[in-house]
């Protein structure tokens, strides 16, 4: 069975702190993909990352990077230097092959995180 | 602008009155879904489209319709709405599984 967990139900911070948002994944599937989405309080899911199962390098994108890990089926998300306007719902999400010709994504329930000034 | 719109952006109902929520994408892409979010169950897919004419169910299709007569469109109806199809709901499509997925704006649903 496919099943993302993340642990952290809420998180919060001071502006400017570090901060990392655990993603745990379940497949037997040996090629897959990771993603990570932003939700801020209007709603929209706004994409953030994705990542193959053959890929591990990490990835950096100016405060936010992401650290994948397959030997602890891991993949992990920093903001460094946090601002308030990091606020948001962040799920993280798995979309295997196994589920055959139907690309659905696996979500995570989610990391509210609330960067406070 | 490459995008899925999906309309209306928020609904107020009444129990068993019938509704569509449009949803349009003009990338072109032959994959499309619809999800609900819920609080404490994230979010659950209710339908898939492969392509035109071809629509399967997805792990909460209760209570749900869709239909694929053209590869932009993949419209979400609900024949007879109860309360407990109160929810968020987010419209996707996809080129490739690889490739992730552009999500609509969502449309807030309350069914009283």
């Amino acid at each position: 069975a496919q099943k993302v967990t993340q642990a952290q139900t809420e998180i919060s911070v001071v502006e400017k702190e570090d901060v990392t948002l655990d993603c745990v994944y379940e497949t037997r599937d040996t090629t897959y993909y990771l993603f990570w989405y932003k939700q801020p309080p209007s709603g929209e899911l706004v994409f953030l990352i994705r990542r193959n199962s053959f890929d591990e390098q990490n990835e950096i994108s100016g405060r936010y990077s992401w650290n994948f890990q397959k030997s602890t089926s891991s993949f992990n998300f920093t903001i460094t230097a946090s601002q308030v306007v990091d606020s948001a719902v962040y799920f993280c999400a798995l979309s295997a092959l196994g589920d055959g010709n139907n690309r659905k994504l696996i979500w995570g329930l989610g990391t509210s995180l609330a960067v406070n000034p | 602008e490459a995008q899925v719109t999906q309309n209306p952006r928020y609904l107020i109902t009444v129990t068993g009155k019938k509704l569509t929520v449009t949803c349009s994408q003009n990338m072109n892409h032959e994959y499309m879904s619809w999800y609900r979010q819920d609080p404490g169950l994230g979010l659950r897919q209710i339908y898939y489209s492969m392509n035109v004419e071809v629509t399967d169910k997805g792990d909460v299709p209760e209570g749900y319709k869709v239909s694929r007569k053209e590869k932009r469109n993949f419209p979400l109806i609900l024949e007879s709405p109860s309360p407990n199809q109160t929810s968020l709901y987010f419209c996707a499509s996809s080129v490739g599984r690889g490739h992730g997925y552009t999500f609509g704006s969502g449309t807030r649903l309350t069914v009283v």
